[in-house]
């Protein structure tokens, strides 16, 4: 069965550090790839998707993130956070023309100021 | 901004009672979806609604669970005969359904049912 991983289930980060969330998917065919956020209080929204093309996707404040298909990878980074990145994010997959998602557990970011 | 909107926030039952959320999609969306994550779990996915008619489920999505698009703007989850592990927070969904492709789904604020 599809499953997605993800490795870090809290992160916690200073102000202006790196961010490297890990997702990785078993599946061996098409995927389209998702990361999703849930700011305290609010809606689970999009971060940013791969389709297909550039590997490498731009998302929304300054996220990005890169498919590496023989890794079965899809990880999630920013060069600086901020406070308002305190959240959870969420890694999930869709496998071929099949609209269900897959969810990873979660990671929990919080980032002191 | 459309958003997708849940209603109640938080519903307490007793096991065995009927519960329904209701969820009001985005309006021009045609794909309907619920999710659910029970606390400290992973969110899993119930059901897919196209059409007037569901278009994939879950194998938790079992005879005591059913949807329905009871007009042009609601999308319900029926639970007919709660349990106790169906306490969890319920997430509905919707996307355009547009050919050419998949859609980014929406999320609502989800519902937290507490079985007791």
């Amino acid at each position: 069965a599809q499953s997605v991983s993800q490795h870090n289930h809290h992160v916690i980060l200073s102000e202006a550090a790196s961010l490297e969330l890990g997702c990785n998917y078993s599946y061996g065919g098409t995927v389209n790839l998702f990361w999703y956020v849930q700011y305290p209080g609010q809606h689970l929204q999009l971060l940013l998707k791969y389709f297909s093309g550039d590997p490498l996707v731009k998302g929304i404040k300054g996220f990005e993130a890169e498919f590496i298909k023989s890794k079965f990878s899809f990880n999630l980074r920013k060069p600086s956070v901020q406070w308002s990145d305190t959240a959870e994010y969420f890694c999930a997959v869709n496998v071929g023309n099949n609209r269900k998602l897959i969810w990873g557990l979660g990671t929990s970011l919080g980032v002191n100021p | 901004e459309p958003e997708v909107t849940q209603t109640p926030s938080h519903q307490v039952t007793q096991m065995g009672q009927e519960v329904i959320l209701r969820c009001v999609p985005i309006s021009n969306h045609l794909y309907f979806y619920w999710y659910r994550q029970i606390l400290g779990q992973k969110v899993e996915f119930l059901v897919s609604f196209y059409n007037n008619e569901i278009s994939e489920k879950s194998e938790i999505f079992d005879d005591q669970f059913s949807v329905e698009r009871p007009d042009g703007s609601n999308f319900t989850l029926k639970i007919r005969s709660t349990k106790l592990e169906d306490s969890a927070m319920y997430f509905c969904a919707s996307s355009e359904g547009t050919s050419g492709g998949y859609n980014e789904q929406f999320f609502g604020p989800g519902t937290r049912l507490t079985v007791l």
